[in-house]
């Protein structure tokens, strides 16, 4: 069955040091893949994607993400996080023929301490 | 200039009641979606609409109907509302034709309480 697992439902970092959000997928061949951020009271916005080509994507507001077919991973990564960074993750993935259906993870709440 | 509308934002009702929630695009999207997030934030797609045309309906209850009158809208009408109906849905869309690749773009939700 399709699946994506965030195993961490919350995660709690200081101001300034670096953050990594685990994603892993569960798909019949390679999907694409993304991540988006939710704000309080907001809707989902997109940080990034990977359709194909070079693993490691850039995406806005200083976040990457690498993708390792051999681990079905796509974990997002910010060197340095900002309090505005404080919001719900989601990873997603979506097929890349017929791609109507797009499954999400549960999300991470990620918290930022001063 | 907002990309995915949705009206209302909140909404609060009785049990029984009926209701519909409005979504409206600009971005000359082929393909809309209702996404519903539960309290725990849990998105899970409910229906999807390709060209006017209904493609996905997940196991939705059927007192739930979407209705797209045309590309750029895609409304949510609820029949009889439950408790359990309180969450807040996403209107979603996407341009899925060739060399797209199906990233969502979101309207900002409508918070629906039954009371």
């Amino acid at each position: 069955a399709q699946s994506v697992t965030q195993p961490d439902i919350h995660i709690t970092v200081s101001e300034g040091a670096s953050l990594e959000l685990r994603c892993n997928y569960s798909y019949g061949a390679t999907p694409y893949l993304f991540w988006y951020v939710q704000s309080p009271g907001q809707g989902l916005q997109l940080l990034l994607k990977y359709f194909s080509g070079d693993t490691l994507v850039q995406g806005i507001k200083g976040f990457e993400a690498e993708f390792k077919r051999s681990q079905s991973s796509f974990n997002l990564r910010k060197p340095s996080v900002h309090w505005s960074d404080a919001a719900e993750y989601f990873c997603a993935v979506a097929p890349q023929t017929g791609g109507f259906k797009t499954i999400f993870g549960a999300g991470t709440r990620l918290f930022v301490k001063a | 200039d907002t990309a995915v509308s949705q009206t209302p934002k909140y909404l609060v009702t009785q049990m029984g009641n009926d209701k519909s929630i409005k979504c409206e695009q600009n971005l000359g999207h082929d393909t809309m979606y209702w996404y519903k997030q539960d309290s725990k934030k849990f998105l899970k797609i409910m229906f999807s609409y390709n060209n006017k045309e209904l493609i996905i309906n997940e196991t939705v209850p059927n007192r739930f109907s979407p209705k797209s009158p045309d590309k750029a809208h895609l409304n949510l009408h609820i029949n009889s509302l439950e408790l359990g109906d309180s969450a807040v849905y996403f209107c979603a869309s996407s341009k899925l034709d060739r060399g797209h690749t199906g990233e969502l773009f979101f309207g900002e939700g409508s918070r629906l309480t039954v009371l």
